[in-house]
């Protein structure tokens, strides 16, 4: 059974710029969601997929925008990079229809400067 | 909205003893379910334990056992026998079972655990 999969691993953006984040879910798993991690704080839930649909929305502008697709892997994409926008991003996959158990990925740390 | 509240920023523990990390959170709904989570150093967030608020019996895993007090909303991790591999940060978590919902993980703001030899 293949585990959730981000990368890259590291990431140093400038402010202003775009960047793309990419997450390979668990072998079955159809749903996947993203969190934003900043140093020091609990994740924060950005936003979920299901059937290549977003499925829920956290606090987050419409700068964050997320693409799933039928493999059921998933970008997290970032328009007009701001300083607190580093953190370390985590993706999540689960199966709809069971516990919906969330198993997560390493996570991809970004560094905006 | 749900909040999870983890009032403790570090605990320490001697190997081989007994911790309790604290967790109380806040939510209107009655089915749901509650996790701890431990993110070492590798960032990799792992599942300790969980706990379906409907059962009325605290969750057991090894060495990991929660007090769940509903009426309370509380939430407890107990470890026993602690060992220097259990050092991480420890999150308090809440998800919806409510059908139709994202069923999105509320975390707290972590609890920083570190085992002394």
């Amino acid at each position: 059974e293949t585990g959730v999969t981000q990368s890259p691993t590291h990431l140093i953006k400038t402010r202003g710029q775009q960047v793309t984040l990419r997450c390979s879910s668990q072998s079955g798993h159809n749903t996947v969601s993203w969190y934003q991690q900043a140093l020091g704080q609990g994740p924060q839930f950005i936003f979920q997929y299901y059937r290549e649909e977003e499925n829920g929305r956290g606090n987050f502008p419409p700068r964050f925008s997320g693409l799933q697709f039928p493999n059921y892997s998933s970008e997290l994409n970032v328009n007009a990079l701001e300083l607190d926008d580093s953190a370390l991003y985590l993706c999540a996959s689960s199966l709809v229809g069971t516990l919906h158990e969330q198993y997560f990925g390493p996570g991809t740390r970004l560094t905006v400067t | 909205a749900q909040t999870v509240t983890q009032s403790q920023p570090e605990m320490s523990v001697q190997e081989a003893e007994t911790v309790t990390l604290s967790c109380t959170y806040d939510t209107s709904e009655s089915d749901y379910y509650l996790f701890w989570y431990k993110q070492p150093p590798s960032r990799q967030m792992i599942l300790v334990i969980r706990q379906e608020a409907y059962k009325q019996q605290n969750a057991t895993e090894n060495r990991f056992s929660v007090n769940f007090q509903k009426a309370a909303k509380s939430f407890s991790l107990k470890i026993s026998d602690s060992q220097l591999g259990d050092a991480a940060m420890y999150f308090c978590a809440y998800r919806s079972r409510t059908s139709g919902s994202a069923r999105q993980l509320t975390f707290g703001s972590g609890t920083q655990l570190t085992v002394l030899p």
